[in-house]
């Protein structure tokens, strides 16, 4: 069964870095047909995609946070990151990373979340 | 974007009543429609595909139709676990995008 896992520091400082990291497991990031997606969720309110990268390593950003955003992969450690700069407090969220079904782009596999708070 | 607009953002409702969820998408997305159950504290779970798709291991009670722009989502007999928040996503085009969800609440 595919399990996938958030990690990363939970306190982030206004102007500074959000990083993040999905470790999988049960399943290789590099198989096709599969991309690897973050979404995040404010405490409260909807989700909102973040972007993606795909098994090939492609990535696609939304454009709201497309300035700001990085995802990488690392196939030896069956792992995908999330990079997000310039943070402030209205980047306060859950973030989930997810498995993308290629082609019809939706997410069958979730991690628990991660809580990040943004405040100095 | 593609806007997605749920109705209703809040509903009550019984114990083995039928309950009927809609999302209408901005512009036409042919089946591109994706439907999530939220439990609090939890990862949404993905309950839907391609609009009326349903995902292994989900009653079948549960069921999705619609195309172009208009969807439902639709519970047969509404069972207490179904008590949650519900989400339609849009996976048609970049950036995806999701309502801001349907709260089923117990009557």
């Amino acid at each position: 069964q595919l399990q996938l896992q958030e990690s990363g520091p939970g306190l982030v400082k206004p102007s500074e870095t959000l990083s993040l990291t999905c470790t999988v497991s049960g399943g290789a990031i590099s198989s096709s047909n599969y991309y690897w997606a973050w979404i995040r969720q404010p405490p409260g309110k909807g989700l909102e995609w973040i972007g993606y990268i795909s098994y090939r390593g492609s990535t696609y950003y939304n454009p709201s946070l497309k300035s700001r955003v990085t995802i990488s992969m690392d196939t030896s450690e069956n792992q995908f990151s999330l990079k997000l700069n310039s943070v402030s407090a209205a980047d306060t969220a859950m973030y989930y990373c997810a498995r993308e079904r290629g082609s019809r782009n939706y997410y069958d596999f979730w991690g628990q979340g991660t809580l990040v708070t943004v405040s100095s | 974007d593609i806007q997605m607009t749920q109705s209703p953002s809040s509903l009550s409702a019984s114990v083995g009543d039928r309950v009927t969820i809609t999302c209408r998408a901005s512009q036409s997305i042919s089946n591109y429609l994706n439907w999530y159950q939220q439990k609090p504290g939890k990862a949404p779970k993905l309950l839907i595909s391609a609009a009326s798709s349903l995902q292994s291991g989900v009653p079948s009670r549960f069921s999705g139709s619609g195309s172009g722009t208009d969807f439902t989502l639709t519970i047969s007999s509404l069972q207490p676990e179904d008590y949650a928040t519900y989400y339609c996503q849009q996976s048609h085009s970049i950036p995806y995008t999701f309502g801001l969800g349907t709260k089923l609440e117990i009557k």
